[in-house]
């Protein structure tokens, strides 16, 4: 089946750092990327859709310029949580589609954000 | 507005069947999914059903869909140790954009 990997699987960060997630389509060309995130005991709440090669569409709410995307090729999309604070401490999950059925949403292993 | 809820805890004893039950709001979905999550990991999807399904068996798994209350289920027959984890249903009008449920936290007791 379609894997999708996530990098790092767990970071620590000071507050007011950035910190970058990656998330890569291992065996199929990713034409949607999408960023979730999680709080604990919490649904998935989506932040942004992403194609390859045009900018993110965000969802309401999230802010575009401290939550920076990046679908540069068609295996890989990058998160970038600038000016990290203990409020953006969360779980990320990516999920990728462009293959399977009904354009099916592959999801990663998700990575698990903690400021300080 | 989308919507989808279902309860947060169920407990079953191992070897019976576990019901998890969702609703949703929006009548214009198209397809609706169970996924599972295990602590610490991503999503792994189970199951889903168009809507203009009333019932999917998979093994172990059967999705029941009412769309006229726009209810949904997922049964697991049998249930196992390793069936604990955290299961969301999902909504999406096939745009890709899915809408998750709050995660029903199903363990097992022996």
């Amino acid at each position: 089946g379609a894997v999708v990997s996530q990098h790092p699987s767990w970071v620590i960060c000071k507050s007011g750092t950035s910190v970058k997630i990656e998330c890569r389509s291992l065996d199929f060309q990713a034409t949607t990327m999408f960023w979730y995130r999680q709080f604990p005991k919490q649904s998935l709440m989506l932040m942004a859709t992403s194609n390859e090669g045009s900018k993110a569409t965000y969802e309401q709410g999230v802010e575009k310029d401290k939550f920076l995307i990046n679908h540069a090729s068609l295996t890989l999309s990058t998160l970038t949580v600038t000016s990290a604070h203990p409020e953006d401490s969360s779980f990320y999950i990516c999920s990728a589609s462009g293959t399977g059925i009904n354009d099916e949403q592959f999801f990663g292993p998700g990575t698990r954000l903690t400021v300080l | 507005g989308e919507d989808v809820e279902q309860s947060l805890f169920l407990s079953v004893r191992e070897g019976d069947s576990s019901v998890i039950n969702c609703t949703y709001t929006d009548s214009s979905s198209t397809y609706l999914y169970w996924y599972k999550q295990e602590p610490g990991a991503g999503l792994q999807l189970l199951t889903y059903i168009f809507s203009n399904m009333d019932m999917k068996q998979d093994q172990r798994l059967t999705v029941l869909l009412n769309k006229k209350d726009k209810h949904l289920s997922l049964r697991i027959a049998d249930t196992q140790t390793g069936d604990s984890a955290i299961y969301f249903c999902a909504e999406s009008r096939g745009t890709s954009k899915i809408i998750f449920g709050s995660g029903t936290r199903l363990s097992i007791r022996p």
